[in-house]
């Protein structure tokens, strides 16, 4: 089974801020990584799909890289709704996986 | 507009069984995967697992931990996917959400469903 590792698993940042969440796969994924954000009582949405595409309605501050084993979500100026917490999940096989999530927080 | 709501949760004793439903709408259904996944209270996201569209012969895969208790299906005709949880443990407890999934991604959730696994 693959596993997703994702750092830091907390961030404490402002408004205006870039953030950069890395994510790494146990084995080589391809570009098989999706990015979700999710809120409080909420279900997750998906920002991200195939490591760099940025889902139809997600803002352009968010910013997917990486292919193999490495990649990285960035928000590049933070906005108040963007306080969440975010998930990385490989879809090269099954079972899918998910990191362990980052919440990002506001200092 | 695409909507998925599961239905189905409550509250139930340790090795009993629950059936959850997704009922899908705004896209034609029998076209995707349709992907089951849970999150335990406080916890990150697992998958439970997956159904695949008709045109892949609608063959499932499961998580271990579900593996042999919990039977995916579903109804095309109806736009309905189905969650059969058997012999439900404690750790099984968490909210349920149904998921339409293409490119490897989950595209859409739904609101999620919470089961309760007490004695």
């Amino acid at each position: 089974d693959i596993q997703m590792t994702q750092s830091p698993s907390s961030v404490s940042a402002s408004v205006g801020d870039r953030v950069t969440i890395t994510c790494r796969a146990s084995q080589g994924i391809s570009s098989w990584l999706a990015w979700y954000q999710q809120k409080p009582g909420k279900a997750p949405e998906l920002l991200i799909y195939a490591a760099s595409n940025l889902q139809t309605g997600v803002p352009s501050r968010f910013s997917g890289s990486g292919s193999g084993t490495d990649f990285t979500l960035t928000i590049s100026s933070l906005q108040p709704e963007d306080f969440a917490t975010y998930y990385c999940q490989q879809a090269n096989s099954f079972p899918l996986a998910f990191g362990g999530g980052t919440k990002v927080e506001i200092k | 507009e695409v909507q998925l709501v599961e239905s189905g949760g409550g509250l139930v004793k340790p090795g009993r069984s629950l059936r959850l439903s997704c009922t899908a709408s705004g896209f034609t259904f029998g076209d995707y995967d349709m992907n089951w996944f849970r999150q335990a209270p406080g916890k990150g996201l697992e998958w439970v697992g997956v159904i695949r569209g008709k045109a892949y012969g609608e063959t499932t895969e499961y998580a271990a931990s579900v593996k042999g208790r919990f039977i995916i299906s579903r109804d095309d005709s109806k736009s309905i996917a189905y969650l059969q949880m058997n012999s439900l443990k404690t750790e099984d407890t968490a909210v349920y959400y149904c998921t339409r999934e293409a490119v490897g991604a989950q595209l859409d959730w739904g609101q999620g469903t919470l089961v309760t696994v007490s004695s």
